[in-house]
């Protein structure tokens, strides 16, 4: 199975600021069998990225993800305060494996 | 926009049985593969199988074998996990998503189980 680790555990960031997830495999995914999901308390998960670097429909441009492999990114450009939530990386190369999340906060 | 619908929460006993509906609307059903996953309190996401309803076979993840069934009703539009022998451990929410790979067709609201003698 395909572990995946996510860093940090949390990201303590001010409106307008980068945000820059890390999520890291065990062994390579594929070149680009990754996804990303945000994830409100009390919501299901929302698609944010898939394809390792394609953003879902109807997502905002700040939104970005990037790497292949076994390294792979998640940047937000300038945080609004709706981006405030856990970010989950989800890898389907082999199987199904989600990360532990990050959590982005104030 | 495809719209899925959970069934609501339930309470189980250590042992039993639970199934969970999710109906879906607003998409071609037979078209698209249903994901189930799961979140234990405070907890990460784990996938725990899907079907495509337009071949009806599922698959599931290894840690579920033998304890998990899924399946799904063309003619209602609803997909459906069973899961048996039932310990506190599969305390979770219990979602439904649209998608085989990643999950970005929809998701259901969830579905908390609870299980507690």
């Amino acid at each position: 199975e395909i572990v995946l680790t996510q860093s940090p555990g949390t990201l303590s960031l001010s409106p307008g600021e980068r945000a820059t997830l890390s999520c890291r495999a065990s062994q390579s995914v594929g070149s680009t069998s990754l996804a990303w999901y945000q994830q409100k308390p009390g919501q299901a998960p929302r698609l944010l990225i898939y394809g390792a670097s394609s953003r879902a429909t109807g997502i905002p441009d700040r939104f970005s993800g990037s790497g292949s492999g076994t390294d792979f990114t998640l940047t937000i450009s300038r945080l609004e305060p709706e981006d405030y939530a856990v970010y989950y990386c989800q890898q389907y190369g082999s199987s199904l494996t989600f990360g532990p999340g990050t959590k982005v906060d104030i | 926009q495809v719209q899925l619908v959970q069934s609501g929460a339930e309470v189980k006993k250590p042992g039993s049985s639970v199934k969970v509906s999710c109906k879906t609307s607003g998409g071609t059903f037979v078209n698209y593969a249903i994901s189930w996953l799961r979140q234990a309190p405070g907890q990460g996401l784990e996938w725990m199988g899907r079907i495509i309803p337009l071949l009806g076979i599922p698959i599931h993840a290894q840690k579920f074998q033998g304890r998990l069934t899924i399946t799904a009703d063309k003619s209602t539009n609803t997909a459906y996990m069973e899961l048996s022998s039932l310990r506190s451990e599969d305390t979770a929410v219990y979602y439904c998503a649209g998608g085989a790979d990643y999950f970005g067709i929809g998701w259901g609201q969830g579905t908390l189980v609870t299980v507690s003698s």
